[in-house]
């Protein structure tokens, strides 16, 4: 039963317009969320981070939301440039108990096209 | 980058045969974890490592065992290798700070099981 789900397979977006991928999880439990980029042949890094007392953060030019009503959170990358283009994973996990490793969705494939 | 060092970077092995991956840290964290990546299902984690010589599974552990002897040595055992753990392996640590789980990725192991 998966408990982090990225629905779309893949995204293509112009380049300079936003890129918008989505993630949703089931476990109410959780309450810290991460994404990570990774382009081929290489590990995954680190982007960005939200812990559920925030509904929103921001890093140049990545922003995560949260909705935890809705449970469903989303990265926004503006403006989207070519080097973006990478596979982004979504992942989650349970702050107040610990350290509990990371769940990850399957990934979006987002590609920036020039 | 992490200080994480993976090897083998590529191996080709034979069904039935034994093959152990090493992941070395030079950060002192506490905990390390492997992963795999494969098509259509994203990073999964197999076991982690909360300490030396303790260790726990993950989703997929059947197949794989791990060893930690050292703070910077987290071996991933494959007992008799099969078709099926063809992957990408990673490998990856975090020192949990109370404000989150951030973990950070080796660059990772091609395993081909022939």
């Amino acid at each position: 039963d998966q408990q982090v789900k990225q629905n779309s397979p893949s995204l293509s977006v112009q380049e300079g317009r936003i890129s918008i991928l989505n993630c949703d999880y089931t476990n109410s439990m959780f309450d810290y969320f991460l994404w990570y980029k990774k382009y081929p042949a290489e590990g995954p890094t680190f982007l960005i981070s939200i812990s559920s007392i925030k509904d929103k953060n921001e890093d140049g030019r990545f922003t995560v939301f949260l909705n935890k009503s809705a449970k469903h959170l989303s990265l926004h990358i503006v403006p989207s440039q070519p080097g973006d283009s990478a596979v982004y994973f979504c992942a989650a996990s349970t702050l107040n108990s610990g350290n509990t490793p990371l769940v990850f969705g399957k990934g979006t494939r987002l590609s920036v096209i020039a | 980058d992490a200080g994480i060092t993976q090897s083998p970077r590529h191996k080709v092995t034979e069904t039935g045969t034994p093959v152990t991956l090493r992941c070395h840290q030079t950060e002192n964290h506490r905990y390390m974890y492997w992963y795999r990546q494969d098509p259509g299902h994203g990073l999964r984690l197999i076991h982690y490592s909360y300490g030396v010589k303790d260790t726990d599974k993950g989703e997929v552990s059947d197949g794989y065992s791990v060893s930690r002897s050292k703070t910077e040595d987290f071996l991933l055992t494959l007992e008799s290798a099969t078709s099926s753990q063809t992957s990408v392996y990673f490998c990856a640590i975090s020192d949990f700070t109370g404000t989150g789980n951030t973990i950070y990725f080796g660059e990772g192991s091609w395993l081909t099981v022939v």
